[in-house]
């Protein structure tokens, strides 16, 4: 079984500062993905990566496969960014998504 | 387009009671899956459905059920709810497309068992 572990599991920031959240996972995989869950609960996927890097606005996603290792980073972080980020990944055979805990985010103005 | 659709969204059971929790997906995704999330744990998979007319359990699936009704909808039944099944169930879909995958979460279902 996949172990997900993120770090930090809070973080507290002020509006504008650049943010980073990790993951690493114990098991090789064929797709790591980041979601975002919003104070209301709602859940929405962010990224699906197998390799590299993607960039979708201000949101930048990282994966090194040898490292086993992943990277959410935010520019320009403002309070509506406030919220839990959730990696995840996808094992080689199975179906489904091993989740880490989460880091929970805030953005003070 | 709705999406991903859950009912009810808030439940109250006592021990032993059943209920059945809905789901749907318009998008004609051929993959939908239960999760279960527990305070301070990641979501848990608790059944799955590759393809209507098929299910395979998750990681935690005792003391459930589960039906693929047809494409649309896939159901999650509690049989004798127990305190231990507190928790916020999310049904999820999933399309596939150009070798990527995106998971389209439901709203989730609150329920809390007495």
């Amino acid at each position: 079984k996949n172990e997900v572990e993120q770090s930090p599991q809070n973080l507290t920031a002020q509006e504008g500062e650049f943010i980073t959240i990790n993951c690493s996972y114990s098991v090789g995989i064929s797709a790591l993905h980041w979601l975002q869950q919003h104070p209301g609960g709602g859940i929405v996927s962010l990224f699906m990566l197998s390799s590299g890097k993607k960039k979708h606005g201000r949101l930048i996603a990282t994966i090194n496969i040898q490292e086993k290792h992943s990277s959410l980073h935010i520019t320009a972080s403002h309070p509506r960014d406030s919220a839990v980020y959730i990696c995840a990944v996808r094992g080689g055979g199975a179906d489904g998504l091993t989740f880490g805990k989460g880091t929970h985010l805030i953005i003070q103005p | 387009n709705a999406g991903v659709t859950q009912t009810p969204k808030f439940q109250v059971l006592k021990t032993g009671q059943s209920m059945t929790l809905q789901c749907a997906q318009d998008m004609n995704h051929n993959s939908m899956y239960w999760y279960r999330q527990d305070p301070g744990m990641g979501l848990r998979l608790i059944y799955y459905s590759a393809s209507e007319g098929t299910t395979d359990k998750g990681e935690v699936p005792n003391g459930y059920n589960v039906s693929r009704l047809n494409k649309r909808e896939f159901s999650l039944r509690l049989e004798s709810a127990a305190p231990s099944q507190t928790s916020v169930y999310f049904c999820a879909s999933k399309v596939l497309r150009g070798g990527a995958d995106t998971q389209y979460f439901g709203p989730g279902t609150r329920l809390t068992v007495l």
